[in-house]
């Protein structure tokens, strides 16, 4: 059974600093892993998405790698802002239109 | 991108009522939908997996006959939650996939709905 931990479970940073939000997988037969946001009390948006066979992903101020064989992944983001508030999930799905399982997410605080 | 509805957004009922939520695909045909529950300051957990046209795919511990799931077309899934309970307060929400976005598979999230259970 697949597992998803996240690692910290709750970041509080200061503006205008780097960071990093850490994910790792039991199960490193993954056909893809993503990175979602998820504002309070809302739905998810999706932030990154990496197959399998790809190394990173960047998108403006936010960049993903995955590391299957050691079944990690890490979202970085860059100069911090208190925009960026927000609970940050991954999920690894094993197949095409199979199920995403998620992480329990890392809670992140920028402070202005 | 593509866009994912859920209606309503949140809903209060009584206990032992029946509650009935939507999930629609807006600018694309949606082959399958997951239905996900979120408890507070959890993460999401899978509930059920609905293809068009046929019947949903239960995730185990998920009662198949308090959850009820219909995806009639290929636009609209709709979870029933039948003689709701205040344990059944949650957040639920809908993913749906064309299973052709550039062949990523890409599962669109609608924004939710929360329930409270009285």
């Amino acid at each position: 059974k697949q597992e998803v931990t996240q690692i910290p479970a709750a970041l509080s940073v200061p503006e205008g600093e780097n960071l990093v939000l850490n994910c790792s997988f039991t199960d490193s037969a993954i056909y893809n892993l993503q990175w979602f946001r998820q504002d309070p009390g809302k739905g998810l948006t999706s932030l990154l998405l990496i197959q399998s066979s790809q190394r990173e992903q960047t998108s403006g101020r936010l960049n993903a790698s995955l590391d299957k064989s050691s079944g990690r992944s890490t979202l970085y983001i860059a100069a911090s802002q208190p925009g960026d508030s927000a609970t940050y999930l991954c999920a690894v799905t094993r197949g095409a239109l199979s199920r995403l399982t998620f992480g329990e997410g890392t809670q992140l605080t920028v402070n202005p | 991108g593509a866009v994912v509805s859920q209606h309503p957004s949140w809903v209060i009922c009584k206990s032992g009522t029946s509650v009935k939520i939507e999930c629609r695909s807006l600018d694309f045909q949606a082959t399958t939908m997951f239905w996900y529950r979120q408890f507070p300051k959890q993460s999401l957990m899978l509930m059920a997996t609905s293809n068009e046209g046929s019947k949903a795919t239960y995730e185990q511990g998920v009662e198949k006959d308090k959850f009820l799931i219909n995806h009639a077309s290929l636009t609209l899934s709709t979870l029933t939650v039948t003689s709701a309970h205040p344990e059944d307060s949650s957040f639920y929400i809908c993913s749906a996939s064309s299973g052709s976005d550039l062949g990523t598979d890409t599962q669109y999230f609608g924004p939710g709905t929360r329930l409270t259970v009285l």
